[in-house]
């Protein structure tokens, strides 16, 4: 089975800094990795994908992704940080299609990020 | 905006007593998934529709039924809830077929179950 690892349940940073949230994969075949974001009491909200093609993934509200295929690694990047930043952020790997259609996610843990004045 | 709506969004019942969560979506996707997410936990994909075609997880409890009346709805029933089911139950959806295997899934705002 395709899985994920988010090392850090949490992430602290200041605002205007950068911020790097991790996710490693452990995959047979090519990697399909994704990135959400959950805020307190919302559901989860797309980021961004790697399926192929270029390793900097760019992704909504200013963040991106580097996919690493040496170091099996698809860290969350922003160049500066956003108070409004501050929420729950999940990677994902397609762990396989579902039957008739549709995708099968398997989730990391999740890492809270908190971005402070 | 197309969008996937659930209701309600907070929902406080008794043990034992029977609840129905609903979802409803305007993208017009084929296929519409069921997550349980507990506190501070990744969801967990408890069945899927493909159209009609209703797809269990393995391990979801058999307390744990869905019905799928057209495209828009789907509905999420628990029989008997126990005080473990207390969750955000999460809708979400994605377009259908080998070829769009890859697209992102669209997910609700979810509601949070409590049961007492």
């Amino acid at each position: 089975a395709q899985s994920v690892a988010q090392p850090e349940d949490q992430v602290n940073v200041a605002e205007g800094n950068p911020l790097t949230v991790k996710c490693t994969y452990s995959v047979s075949g090519n990697p399909y990795l994704f990135w959400y974001v959950q805020y307190p009491n919302r559901g989860l909200q797309f980021l961004l994908k790697y399926i192929t093609g270029d390793n900097l993934v760019k992704g909504s509200y200013g963040f991106e992704a580097e996919f690493n295929k040496s170091q099996t690694s698809f860290h969350l990047k922003k160049p500066s940080a956003l108070v409004s930043d501050s929420a729950l952020y999940f990677c994902a790997v397609r762990d396989l299609i579902l039957t008739g259609g549709g995708n099968k996610l398997t989730f990391g843990t999740g890492t809270q990020l908190k971005v402070e004045l | 905006d197309a969008m996937v709506i659930q209701n309600p969004r907070y929902q406080v019942t008794q043990f034992g007593k029977p609840v129905t969560l609903s979802c409803s979506q305007t993208l017009n996707h084929n296929v519409m998934y069921w997550y349980q997410q507990k506190s501070s936990q990744a969801p967990k994909l408890l069945f899927h529709y493909y159209d009609k075609d209703f797809n269990n997880e393995a391990d979801t409890p058999d307390n744990f039924q869905s019905r799928r009346p057209n495209t828009s709805f789907c509905f999420l029933d628990i029989r008997s809830p126990g005080l473990g089911d207390t969750a955000m139950y999460l809708c979400a959806t994605s377009k259908g077929g080998a070829a769009d295997s890859n697209q992102p899934q669209h997910f609700g705002d979810g509601t949070r179950l409590s049961i007492l």
